[in-house]
């Protein structure tokens, strides 16, 4: 992907509120969707994941997220989030380049959610 | 527990000295990574490795080295020439190119 744009830098959001994480990418080409998530000063663990079929895709806690194509967007959701929710989240894409045997994931700056009471 | 280990955890460095980050995995993937983070700016790739004896420049390999001699190990040496080197380090891994990375915990070096 030539970006990948996420658009909020910080979310705030009480407990048991929905919450929405936006993501938007630059591709002309198919791409394969990651979220991931990072709890601080450690690595990153996989939310979800799109690959093919269902645009809507269910993950770990709570979360899902729908890919759509004609607006390359692949926004995450959580109806209802936890304290432990407090976390980075991060969007990345990989193009499906017929010529290149690897894809390289490219990710977006990320999206810092604070869950307070 | 197959899985990503990086060692040390935290990691201080006097000025014009080279260190050595250490990354295994015993999931017995082909590929591994090497990315940088700095606070507000995502991750940025330093190396790849898609197969054993071989390793391809990311993004920002400028100021690092590393090898690849032994499928379950990725060692990162962040030389002195890297002008910028406090940053959180983190070693991933995937089946093929394709796929998604797995992560290891990271490593936090300071330069004093």
């Amino acid at each position: 992907a030539q970006s990948v744009t996420q658009l909020d830098s910080q979310v705030p959001v009480f407990e048991e509120a929905p919450v929405e994480l936006r993501c938007n990418y630059s591709s002309s080409v198919s791409v394969y969707l990651f979220w991931y998530v990072q709890y601080p000063n450690q690595g990153l663990q996989l939310l979800l994941k799109y690959l093919s079929g269902s645009t809507l895709v269910k993950g770990i806690n709570g979360f899902e997220a729908e890919f759509n194509k004609s607006q390359t967007s692949f926004h995450l959701r959580n109806p209802s989030v936890h304290i432990s929710d407090t976390a980075e989240y991060f969007c990345a894409v990989i193009e499906l380049m017929t010529t290149d045997s690897w894809g390289k994931l490219q990710f977006g700056a990320g999206t810092q959610v604070v869950v307070t009471p | 527990d197959g899985g990503i280990t990086q060692s040390p955890k935290y990691l201080f460095r006097k000025e014009g000295q080279n260190v050595t980050l250490s990354c295994e995995q015993n999931l017995n993937h082909d590929a591994m990574y090497w990315y940088r983070q700095d606070p507000g700016q995502g991750l940025r790739l330093i190396y790849y490795s898609q197969i054993v004896n071989d390793f391809q420049k990311g993004d920002i390999a400028e100021g690092y080295s590393v090898s690849r001699e032994k499928k379950e190990s990725f060692p990162l040496t962040v030389t002195s020439a890297q002008k910028n080197p406090t940053a959180f380090y983190l070693c991933a891994s995937s089946p093929s190119g394709y796929n998604e990375q797995f992560f290891g915990p990271g490593t936090r070096l300071t330069v004093l």
